[in-house]
């Protein structure tokens, strides 16, 4: 099973900071990871596909990078709306197709 | 509108089971399959299993193999997912989820089509 580890844990940021969260995999998902935003009480929504790819309607402040183990989405500029919980998924190699334990990025 | 929905929440004792549903409306099975995903009360996502409706393929996590069962009635359009031996730390969101935006490359597809959840309760 493919551990996916994120850091920091908690990002405690003001509006208009760049965000830069974390996601490391124990072994290479080749390009196949995403990104999921998710906020209190809703499901969560897909962001980043193929490790650098924004899905429809993403908005460009939203950036991935990364291949093999090591991966980063960063938020340039926060928005008030982007205060939430990101998770990294690999689909690289299953079962299971694993979430990282996720990034709350926080109002500072 | 392409979505799915999702059966009530449930209250039930350790040792029992629970059968989630979800009803596609303009989804297919067939196409991507169902995957379930469950979330603790504030802890993170969890992979459970994927199902495809073409002839009921399976993958569970070997976490749930003993456990879960997942399948789909194409004739109603729903998919269920089955936990059995419940125990409190089961107590989660239960969501389905499909693809809808065709994220796909390589050997699969991203999920982005969520159900809403369904609670589970597990507690004496």
């Amino acid at each position: 099973e493919i551990v996916l580890t994120q850091s920091p844990a908690t990002l405690s940021l003001s509006p208009g900071e760049r965000a830069t969260l974390s996601c490391r995999a124990s072994q290479s998902v080749s390009s196949y990871l995403a990104w999921y935003q998710q906020k209190p009480g809703q499901a969560p929504r897909l962001l980043i596909y193929d490790a650098s790819n924004r899905a429809t309607g993403i908005p460009a402040r939203f950036s991935g990078s990364g291949s093999g183990t090591d991966f980063t989405l960063t938020i340039n500029s926060v928005e008030p709306e982007d205060f939430a919980v990101y998770y990294c998924h690999q689909r690289n190699n299953w079962p299971p197709f694993t979430f990282g334990p996720g990034t709350k990025v926080e109002i500072k | 509108q392409v979505q799915l929905v999702q059966s009530g929440a449930e209250m039930k004792k350790p040792g029992a089971s629970v059968k989630v549903s979800c009803k596609a409306s303009g989804y297919y099975f067939t196409t991507y399959g169902i995957t379930w995903v469950r979330q603790a009360p504030g802890q993170g996502l969890e992979w459970m299993g994927w199902i495809n409706g073409y002839r009921e393929n399976t993958k569970y996590a070997q976490k749930f193999q003993d456990r879960v069962t997942m399948s789909i009635d194409t004739s109603t359009s729903t998919a269920y997912m089955d936990l059995r031996s419940l125990r409190s730390d089961d107590t989660a969101v239960y969501y389905c989820v499909g693809v809808g935006g065709g994220y796909c490359s390589g050997p699969g597809c991203y999920v982005d089509l969520w159900g809403p959840g369904t609670l589970v309760s597990v507690s004496s």
